[in-house]
């Protein structure tokens, strides 16, 4: 059971715009920043998103994100073929000493 | 080129102890905590710890806390994670990533991962 939640899946057509939600408490995503990580099949995971809406230099501005509260999301413009992977948030959680956390993953599918 | 490199894959028998590698370049291996994650088969990402190299401060989640011992080498830009006792449960993929700060999951960038399998 991951300390953050988000949907198993999620799904879209060329050219549509989808939304992964990843909801926290108050200990994680309500007092820390959000960074997000796609992961292509068989590969390591790559950083998308940091400091809840920023992106590294190579990541096109189709990715976006997004923190309310105690829940962040991260949005897919323009949907293409080379967006299916895995998608997964994490931030830091201030309980048990502090540590990090992840979401379960959001597989993304483009049909 | 900023890049962490890992030692290769790793085949171990239940009770056998392992130590696997990341070798930092192209940055102050000093200056930034490394962390490890791990992903077994089909699952999801887990934090599994870091260390800050400078001064080998070391901090674990409790779900690995005892299990696992995180170190590094700092005249050679390199960390480890070891294993005394090795179980089944432990195969997986564990990566080791750059994390930008103490309380920040900014991870950038990513080695290519080590693949640990235990099996008697």
């Amino acid at each position: 059971q991951s300390v953050l939640t988000q949907p198993p899946s999620a799904s879209g057509t060329p050219g549509q715009r989808v939304t992964i939600s990843c909801s926290g408490s108050s200990s994680n995503i309500g007092g820390n920043t959000v960074n997000w990580y796609q992961q292509l099949p068989g590969t390591a995971p790559k950083l998308l998103i940091y400091n809840n809406n920023q992106r590294p230099s190579g990541v096109p501005d189709r990715f976006s994100g997004s923190k309310s509260g105690t829940s962040a999301s991260l949005a897919i413009s323009g949907l293409q073929s080379e967006d299916e992977a895995d998608y997964y948030c994490a931030t830091w959680d201030d309980s048990l000493n502090g540590r990090g956390v992840f979401g379960g993953g959001t597989k993304l599918t483009v049909l | 080129e900023v890049q962490l490199v890992q030692s290769g894959a790793e085949v171990k028998k239940p009770g056998d102890s392992l130590r696997i590698s990341c070798k930092g370049s192209g940055f102050s291996f000093i200056s930034y905590w490394i962390a490890w994650v791990r992903q077994v088969p089909g699952k999801g990402l887990e934090w599994m710890g870091i260390i800050y190299p400078g001064d080998s401060d070391t901090r674990y989640s409790p779900s690995f806390q005892g299990h696992v011992t995180i170190s590094a080498d700092k005249s050679i830009s390199t960390a480890y994670l070891q294993w005394s006792s090795l179980k089944a449960s432990d195969t997986a993929m564990y990566y080791c990533a750059r994390q930008h700060s103490t309380y920040e999951c900014w991870f950038d960038p990513w080695g290519q991962g080590t693949l640990v399998t235990v099996s008697s």
